[in-house]
């Protein structure tokens, strides 16, 4: 167990919809990754969370969307979806400073659009 | 063209064997290289990091980057059947703004 918790763990909803998927991160971490790992693209970056301000944005769609609020849990927003956004999405923290090399990934959750 | 690049595998070996995985890539502005392991239906997690290139070892696994060819390495001595999953190289640069992984290679190592 990482310490990271999601929430929920599966979710299946219909094209055009919109989700927000949760993160907590472990005690004491400030920074939360987000993540989707799917067959076809594999693992995917999406935005990084460091204390409540966005520090770094990678392969995210514009239709997605993520917040860090003051306790440090995060949620990543989903709209408009479309079948091909199925995949597991991942939520991983890491410690201030040098211990950011470490990222902590949590359970995932799977993300069926129908 | 990917920016990493990764063999899927799979990879079969029997207990005991010299497991060498392998990614490239084309971006000569990454430094830092991770190898992550991850089992079915659960999260990566990370096994060795390296900035820059050279080797680093840790207990039955040696990391090897070479910046110059733009190849890195994951080696497994003595491999255990606790061994198979899913073994995934991660490169970035300074920051995460360009943070890649590769497809990942599955592992299966045989009693």
């Amino acid at each position: 167990d990482s310490g990271v918790t999601q929430t929920p763990k599966h979710l299946i909803t219909a094209t055009g919809q919109r989700v927000t998927l949760r993160c907590s991160p472990r005690s004491g971490d400030l920074s939360v990754y987000w993540y989707q790992q799917s067959l076809d693209q594999g693992l995917q970056f999406l935005i990084q969370y460091y204390n409540g301000e966005e520090r770094a944005k990678g392969n995210i769609l514009e239709r997605f969307s993520a917040q860090q609020f003051p306790d440090l849990h995060s949620e990543l927003n989903l709209s408009s979806l479309e079948l091909g956004d199925s995949a597991l999405y991942f939520c991983a923290s890491s410690a201030p400073g040098l211990g950011s090399r470490e990222q902590y990934f949590g359970p995932g959750t799977r993300l069926t659009v129908t | 063209q990917k920016e990493v690049e990764q063999d899927p595998g799979p990879l079969s070996v029997p207990e005991g064997a010299i497991v060498s995985l392998n990614c490239t890539y084309s971006n000569s502005a990454f430094q830092y290289f991770m190898w992550y392991r991850q089992y079915s239906r659960k999260g990566p997690e990370l096994l060795m990091y390296t900035y820059s290139s050279g080797n680093k070892e840790d207990g039955r696994f040696t990391a090897q980057v070479d910046k110059s060819s733009k190849y890195i390495s994951l080696f497994i001595r003595d491999s255990q059947p606790s061994d198979s999953a899913t073994y995934l190289c991660a490169m970035r640069g300074n920051n995460f703004n360009k943070f890649y992984f590769g497809s990942g290679t599955k592992l299966n190592v045989k009693p």
